[in-house]
């Protein structure tokens, strides 16, 4: 397993900011992963953070609005910018190694976003 | 396309089994997993079952698979006040990339 680690834990934001979350791991790993839980829902998956190359957006998320670095194999940040009351979420980070079974998926404590 | 389909509430007594229930599509997927996630936390890997396996048990964990059916279940014996959180039940998808397909989550409340 990995230790991660989120910055910051949870913010409160006027719309129209935008908002850098951090993500940091103990090891380095080869895939990284953003998700937003909004309240009462499960995981939506962002997108995937490669390192040394673009992330992978899902459907429905863009680069403009949710822009990601992945500058080495334990670091990754995920923006969310020009924010709305509709951003509001939680915002996980989690890592996985995509090449060995069972493939499972670690994940950080979140950082709570507010949008006002 | 793929789905993960939970029972969103449970409400168990304390010292009781809980079974919380998931049923899935993806007949593709290798694993299926089982993570926790208490209040104002992140998610914690509970355990996983490759699809080959019937039943693992982890200490009070017993996770049984129907593959023909589709259908993985999680047993929490003997349960306690500490185990009242969200648990999520999810499957690899098909293909290279491997995303975690996630169901909506199961309330567990323990009542003592």
């Amino acid at each position: 397993s990995a230790v991660i680690s989120q910055k910051p834990s949870r913010d409160i934001c006027q719309r129209g900011t935008s908002l850098t979350i951090q993500c940091q791991v103990d090891s380095q790993v080869t895939m990284m992963f953003w998700y937003r839980q909004q309240p009462g829902q499960s995981l939506t998956l962002i997108a995937t953070a490669n390192q040394g190359s673009e992330a992978t957006y899902e459907s429905g998320f863009v680069i403009d609005k949710f822009p990601i670095s992945r500058p080495n194999l334990t670091f990754s940040t995920l923006t969310v910018s020009n924010m709305s009351p509709e951003d509001s979420s939680i915002y996980l980070c989690s890592v996985g190694d995509l090449g060995d079974p069972p493939y499972e998926q670690y994940f950080g404590p979140g950082t709570r976003l507010t949008v006002t | 396309g793929e789905d993960v389909e939970q029972s969103l509430f449970l409400s168990v007594r304390e010292g009781d089994s809980s079974v919380i229930n998931c049923t899935y599509t993806d007949s593709s997927s290798t694993y299926l997993y089982w993570y926790k996630q208490e209040p104002g936390a992140g998610l914690q890997l509970l355990t996983y079952i490759f699809s080959n396996m019937d039943m693992k048990q982890d200490q009070r964990l017993t996770v049984l698979l129907n593959k023909k059916d589709k259908h993985l279940s999680l047993r929490i014996a003997d349960t306690q006040t500490g185990d009242s959180a969200i648990y999520f039940c999810a499957e690899n998808g098909a293909g290279n990339n491997r995303k975690l397909i996630w169901g909506l989550g199961t309330s567990l409340a323990v009542n003592p």
